[in-house]
């Protein structure tokens, strides 16, 4: 699976757009990007995935650049309950039957919601 | 989403004592299981992938005959931690997927402290 690079940590105010970026300039054709997110000491949960079309859900956007290289999750309207550890992680995801390719987890990007 | 739970949520435990971590998907049928290890302050690290039935692959490095992953059914996972020692306190967790499904879920992770 081809590898990250995330900020390290990043801060947002509440109210305002988080956009948290990620590189992954090794991507490859069958390779989606998702994100997954952990709040301090409870397990990761599931934000988004996507190809290479944009992608919108409840919880947030996904932006991917036309080469695929790079991706920007947006949190439109972030909230306190927002902080937590971002992790975008790039492999392999066949829904046909076929088998997934593990998560490998990064560093991930640290994002604080200050009041 | 499909939740997943875990149990214990956290457990203590003297060192050379066995400890066994059960994983459920609760309304999902589960046709694969990971177990990851969280060190504080560090990412998530696969440990093993299990498919219901089959026996578990681990990831380099990690004791099969120390961790005893049993995946007997499309709804449970089982880690058994064998002699517990000081230095396997951690943060365990799972995670489940369906075939056909593109994420995978995360339960709320178990708190192992050996003493």
């Amino acid at each position: 699976d081809a590898k990250t690079t995330q900020p390290t940590s990043m801060d947002c105010a509440e109210g305002r757009a988080a956009n948290l970026p990620c590189n992954h300039s090794t991507i490859s054709g069958n390779e989606y990007v998702y994100w997954y997110r952990q709040i301090h000491s409870q397990g990761p949960q599931y934000i988004i995935h996507g190809l290479k079309n944009n992608e919108t859900n409840e919880m947030a956007s996904l932006i991917i650049t036309e080469d695929r290289k790079s991706s920007t999750l947006i949190l439109p309207h972030a909230t306190l309950r927002d902080t937590a550890v971002y992790y975008c992680i790039v492999r392999v995801a066949r829904g046909d039957g076929g088998s997934q390719g593990n998560l490998i987890f990064g560093k991930g990007t640290k994002l604080s919601v200050k009041p | 989403g499909a939740v997943v739970s875990q149990h214990p949520s956290w457990v203590i435990c003297k060192s050379g004592t066995s400890v066994k971590i059960e994983c459920r998907s609760l309304d999902f049928q589960a046709t694969t299981m990971f177990w990851y290890r969280q060190f504080p302050k560090q990412s998530l690290m696969l440990m093993a992938t299990s498919n219901e039935g089959s026996k578990a692959t681990y990831e380099q490095g990690v004791e099969k005959d120390k961790f005893l992953i049993n995946h007997a059914s499309l709804t449970l996972s089982t880690l058994t931690v064998t002699s517990a020692h000081p230095e396997d306190s951690s943060f365990y967790i799972c995670s489940a997927a369906s075939t056909g499904v593109y994420e995978q879920y995360f339960g709320p992770g178990t708190r192992l402290t050996v003493t």
